[in-house]
């Protein structure tokens, strides 16, 4: 089993809707909660830092994350085809070096 | 502020030749670290550094060399090139080990034949 499980997509949507990206662990051990945007052919950028549980809203963008689930969420809301993008989900914490996801790839169509 | 900058974008080696791929930050960051990216699974860590002179290993080092003798320069070596380290590699950094986000560079892409 990995340490975080990533669905790789494709996630296809019109634009305009409401997106849900999503990631599972398994190490209770980790405390910090990243989300990475990917254009193509470009290194990862950091769209949303959390810390432990809750949500933290930041735009078109809410990152939600379920401790006692082992579970973290990225809602996009309102999409665009500017958000056509491979999502990264990432973890550290507790001791632990930053662990990736494998990347979800979203397209948004016109 | 160009943040990490890696150099080359693209190469092109032949199995057992060597090469450095090139990686500079200019934020004064502790940490840096390269990553390789393969389709599927994600990306996996092969060497860090947290402060100049200071190295370790991570997942997947075997093949790759590293070394840090300044904070902004952490070059990654790859001593015979296989054709199973055709990826495309990830400069990374920032300012403590565990618990800051990262700053990626825009990678190089390599293919060895």
């Amino acid at each position: 089993q990995k340490e975080v499980e990533q669905d790789p997509g494709p996630l296809s949507v019109p634009e305009g809707a409401i997106v849900s990206l999503n990631c599972t662990y398994s190490n209770s051990a980790f405390q910090y909660f990243m989300w990475y945007r990917q254009y193509s052919r470009k290194g990862p950028e950091l769209l949303m830092y959390t810390y432990s549980s809750g949500n933290k809203e930041d735009g078109r963008f809410t990152a939600q994350v379920d401790k006692s689930s082992k579970y973290i969420s990225l809602f996009i809301r309102d999409s665009q085809p500017s958000d056509s993008a491979t999502y990264l989900c990432a973890m550290s914490g507790g001791g632990f070096k930053t662990i990736f996801g494998a990347g979800t790839r979203l397209f948004v169509k016109a | 502020n160009a943040g990490v900058t890696q150099t080359p974008k693209f190469q092109v080696l032949k199995t057992g030749q060597s090469m450095t791929l090139q990686c500079a930050q200019d934020m004064n960051h502790e940490y840096m670290s390269w990553y390789r990216q393969d389709p599927g699974m994600g990306l996996r860590l092969i060497h860090y550094s947290v402060g100049a002179g200071i190295t370790d290993q991570g997942e997947v080092p075997n093949g790759y060399n590293v070394s840090r003798s300044t904070t902004e320069d952490f070059p990654l070596r790859l001593l015979s090139a296989a054709p199973s380290q055709t990826s495309v590699y990830f400069c990374a950094s920032s300012p403590d080990r565990l618990n800051s986000p990262l700053h990626f560079g825009n990678g190089t892409r390599l293919t060895v034949t």
